[in-house]
């Protein structure tokens, strides 16, 4: 079935270091992607979206862009800061279809130490 | 309202009992999802409207759930005959139109803690 695999937690990151957080999938047609974030005693929040292959989704400095060769989907941020700390889901949606509801990963805790 | 809203924030029942959870999307939104977040399971879709039809009940995990939604607005997802395996946050979000881009909106979710 459809899933979607991302990197085990925790990361453990400096202030200002370089992240990435992996994330592929499996789907048997053309999903839209989707990074969500929630932060400490927080609901679920998009933070990023690509609907097709090779778009680049953006926000708050992080990037992510929708590779369908390799399927996957992976976040990236230059310089993390303490503010980042959260946990970072990645989800797939289908474009067609009546359901319309998210497949998430399991979900990747970031701790960033000043 | 600004966002979606759900209640109560946190529920505490006996094994056995029923419950309902409530769920307030944004105005005008017509597609309506429930999820459910657990420890063991991570994020896992229970059941999604579109106005007050339900057409996608797969992920619902047993019988003992059931959901439902009047006048294309308010949602109440009730669990009967509660079990230890049910304690979990559970999400509700929606969505403007319910389709494959469209943004989902998440609420603040209800702690559901089964003794």
């Amino acid at each position: 079935g459809d899933s979607v695999t991302q990197m085990e937690g925790p990361v453990t990151l400096s202030e200002e270091a370089f992240l990435t957080i992996n994330c592929t999938y499996t789907a048997t047609g053309y999903p839209s992607l989707f990074w969500y974030v929630q932060y400490p005693g927080e609901g679920l929040q998009l933070l990023l979206k690509a609907t097709k292959a090779d778009d680049k989704g953006s926000n708050k400095g992080f990037e992510a862009t929708y590779r369908k060769e390799t399927t996957s989907f992976h976040l990236e941020k230059g310089s993390v800061q303490v503010s980042d700390s959260a946990v970072y889901f990645c989800a797939l949606r289908y474009l067609g279809g009546s359901q319309g509801n998210l497949i998430f990963g399991k979900g990747t805790k970031l701790s960033v130490k000043p | 309202g600004a966002g979606v809203s759900q209640s109560p924030s946190n529920k505490v029942t006996e094994k056995g009992k029923d419950v309902e959870l409530r769920c307030d999307p944004i105005s005008g939104h017509t597609a309506l999802y429930w999820y459910r977040q657990s420890l063991g399971q991570g994020l896992e879709f229970l059941i999604y409207f579109q106005g007050n039809s339900a057409p996608d009940k797969s992920g619902l995990p047993s019988d003992r759930f059931s959901a439902e939604r009047t006048g294309g607005s308010v949602s109440t997802l009730t669990i009967q005959r509660t079990q230890q395996e049910d304690s979990a946050v559970y999400l509700c979000a929606s969505s403007s139109v319910g389709g494959s881009t469209d943004t989902q909106y998440f609420g603040p979710g209800t702690r559901l803690t089964v003794l």
